[in-house]
């Protein structure tokens, strides 16, 4: 069974469209997060989810929108794309709490390109 | 502000030989730090972890890290390297008790017959 897994693999679309991301995390764990990785390989986070609260929230553009309907799922939504938007996009998720060390277990990307 | 840096953007190291892929870091308090590793088309898996303890710190795949806290350094490093460990290689740093994983800006490791 897969640990983090997220739809679609693939996202090819035209600028201007609105489209989603959505993970799912079957371990059990409290907190999911969202990173972006841009075409030089940078891996920076974008938004953290704790039990369906935002905890971290990344200088992201409004036309991003995290949504987690519960601790198992945070989705991402993002308005308007942009050429800029064309990345990978990981989910991950990790165990939040005093023993935390703050590995993350990552879904396999979800590559969205901007044409 | 915590960060990591990776020097390298790529190692080359011929197979059987060992190889070291350098971080040094920056965060306030008590790093905790971690060893990455990205194959092509694939998410980051979890290779290693220093929280405590022994500042030699071994991991999956035969890979260790040694914590040298006077350098602010945490080395990734292998005995001996095989082709299959060519991949992408993030360090990465939290405080204890912070939520935040800041990742370096990777090392492209090729490992050569």
């Amino acid at each position: 069974d897969t640990a983090v897994s997220q739809t679609p693999k693939y996202l090819v679309t035209q600028m201007g469209n609105d489209k989603s991301i959505k993970c799912e995390q079957n371990l059990g764990h409290d907190t999911m997060y969202w990173y972006k990785q841009d075409s030089k390989k940078f891996l920076k986070i974008m938004f953290s989810y704790n039990n369906k609260e935002l905890i971290i929230n990344e200088t992201v553009p409004n036309r991003f929108s995290p949504k987690s309907p519960d601790k198992a799922h945070l989705n991402l939504h993002i308005n308007s794309l942009e050429l800029g938007d064309s990345a990978v996009y990981f989910c991950a998720s990790s165990q939040v709490g005093l023993a935390n060390t703050g590995e993350l277990f990552f879904g396999e990307g979800s590559r969205l390109t901007v044409l | 502000a915590q960060s990591v840096a990776q020097p390298e953007d790529q190692v080359n190291v011929a197979e059987g030989n060992p190889l070291t892929v350098k971080c040094t870091y920056s965060v306030s308090g008590n790093p905790y730090l971690f060893w990455y590793v990205q194959y092509p088309n694939r998410g980051l898996q979890f290779l290693l972890k220093y929280i405590t303890g022994d500042n030699l710190v071994k991991g999956s795949y035969g890979f260790e890290a040694e914590f040298n806290k006077s350098q602010t350094s945490f080395h990734l490093k292998k005995p001996s390297a095989l082709v299959s460990d060519s991949a992408l290689y993030f360090c990465a740093v939290k405080t204890g008790g912070g939520n935040k994983l800041t990742f370096g800006t990777g090392t492209q490791l090729k490992v050569e017959l």
